[in-house]
């Protein structure tokens, strides 16, 4: 069964770093390109960032403005999301996700999410 | 960028009512590029449609997606009571991949 689980999350001070972990189970995770997507409380979702399939290439939504860093190890089926010089507007749930195989290559939608790590940017 | 616009914010509906939800782009972008959401309150998001018209695995035939150019349209044919939830759509930028999402609309009851 395909299962992605988050960690990493917790509370952290302004200007402060932290690293959100995904681990992967249940498919070829070296074959699919993997999304991070947040949602912070009582608000929509909001697409973070992805990596290819290889780790070869990262994308990120304009707020991301260099603080963000995506990244994967395929040898331990797991990508990361590094968080710098967080800032209250960050906090929110964290989902991994998995981007979908097909017309779009390895570009496609999101057809896999995890449950998500809460992260909470707090004085 | 492109912008996704929702409406309505909330459909307020009853079971066995038909739901139809809009999805407007700022500029148009291809069909291939545009997907919806479900998302359940305490769950992870579900995806129901990609390609703008094509059901997810397992996805009831009770919903359908439809659209090109710059409006999209999710159809919900006759909602059963697990269907009140919020919906997303997502689009894709040709390139760079830079996705993002609309504001959501709520169905409830």
């Amino acid at each position: 069964q395909v299962h992605l689980v988050e960690s990493g999350g917790g509370v952290v001070q302004p200007g402060m770093s932290l690293r959100l972990a995904c681990a992967a189970s249940g498919f070829t995770f070296s074959s699919y390109a993997m999304h991070w997507v947040r949602q912070a409380p009582g608000k929509g979702l909001e697409w973070v960032a992805i990596i290819s399939f290889d780790g070869n290439n990262e994308y990120y939504a304009d707020f991301v403005k260099g603080r963000f860093t995506i990244s994967r190890d395929n040898s331990k089926n797991t990508q990361y999301l590094q968080l710098s010089s967080l800032r209250a507007e960050d906090t929110a749930l964290y989902y991994c996700a998995r981007g979908r195989l097909g017309a779009s290559g390895t570009w496609g939608p999101i057809d896999i999410w995890g449950q998500g790590t809460m992260v909470t940017v707090s004085s | 960028e492109i912008v996704l616009t929702q409406s309505p914010a909330t459909l307020s509906l009853s079971p066995g009512e038909r739901a139809t939800l809009s999805c407007r782009a700022s500029q148009t972008i291809s069909s291939s590029y545009l997907a919806w959401y479900q998302h359940k309150p305490g769950q992870a998001p579900r995806l129901l449609i990609y390609d703008a018209s094509n059901r997810a695995t397992g996805v009831p035939a009770r919903f359908s997606g439809s659209g090109s150019g710059t409006d999209f349209t999710l159809t919900i044919s006759s909602l059963e009571p697990e269907d009140f939830a919020v919906y997303y759509c997502q689009q894709r930028n040709r390139w760079p991949p830079i996705f993002t999402f609309g504001p959501g609309t709520k169905v409830d009851i």
